[in-house]
């Protein structure tokens, strides 16, 4: 089966601007979480969403939100950019609560 | 809070044993070992569900202690293809996934 497809792969964009990133989960699968990853910091949750709706938000500003339509696909979009932004973006997709979570390839978000 | 896993980075020999630890403080529900090499994504090793249990993958192996709310992580006889960083995913209660990821463990098996 195909696997979780994440675009565009690589991003580059100016500080203050706003920036939308895809996801496109495993067929079947309703949960979407998204993750930041940067070296250091490892894998920080952002938010999870199942069958529309947000079920869990990390701790970060509100300059980050997410959206998850019908067919569960699933949006993030980071408003205002800053330098420390930049940051390998990751989504991965489930069944839901302790079940195999399946990653993209992420979205490299490099902010000049 | 994220867990915290130990070592940070570990340097093996092929056939060399290792030892990956990840400790949370807060109450688990789960724990998920996954593996991620340089450039690619993460991949999904286990998950543990209960406490006491102990699961294999191949020479990777791992156990749950709910009680300490830790779990180990065993990887037996390197191989250079174990290479990779190592995270650990705790979910507490609630109802929901909510997958939290220790800083990583990087591993490099060396000839």
């Amino acid at each position: 089966k195909a696997g979780v497809t994440q675009t565009p792969r690589y991003l580059i964009k100016t500080r203050g601007q706003q920036v939308t990133l895809s996801c496109s989960p495993i067929s079947g699968h309703r949960s979407v979480s998204w993750y930041q990853q940067t070296p250091g910091q490892g894998l920080q949750f952002l938010f999870e969403y199942f069958s529309e709706t947000q079920r869990n938000k990390g701790n970060f500003p509100g300059r980050f939100s997410g959206r998850q339509f019908s067919n569960s696909r699933s949006e993030m979009n980071v408003s205002t950019l800053e330098l420390g932004d930049s940051a390998l973006y990751l989504c991965a997709s489930s069944l839901g609560r302790a079940n195999e979570a399946f990653f993209g390839q992420g979205t490299r978000l490099t902010v000049v | 809070q994220q867990p915290v896993q130990s070592p940070q980075a570990v340097i093996l020999r092929e056939g060399e044993d290792a030892v990956i630890n990840c400790s949370s403080s807060k109450a688990l529900y789960s724990v998920h070992w996954y593996r991620q090499k340089h450039g690619e994504a993460p991949v999904f090793l286990m998950i543990l569900l209960k406490g006491g249990e102990q699961k294999g993958h191949e020479k990777i192996s791992a156990s749950f202690n709910e009680k300490k709310q830790q779990s180990s992580l065993y990887l037996t006889a390197s191989q250079l293809s174990y290479s990779g960083t190592y995270f650990c995913g705790t979910e507490s209660g609630g109802g929901y996934q909510k997958v939290t990821f220790g800083t990583g463990t990087k591993l490099q098996v060396i000839p």
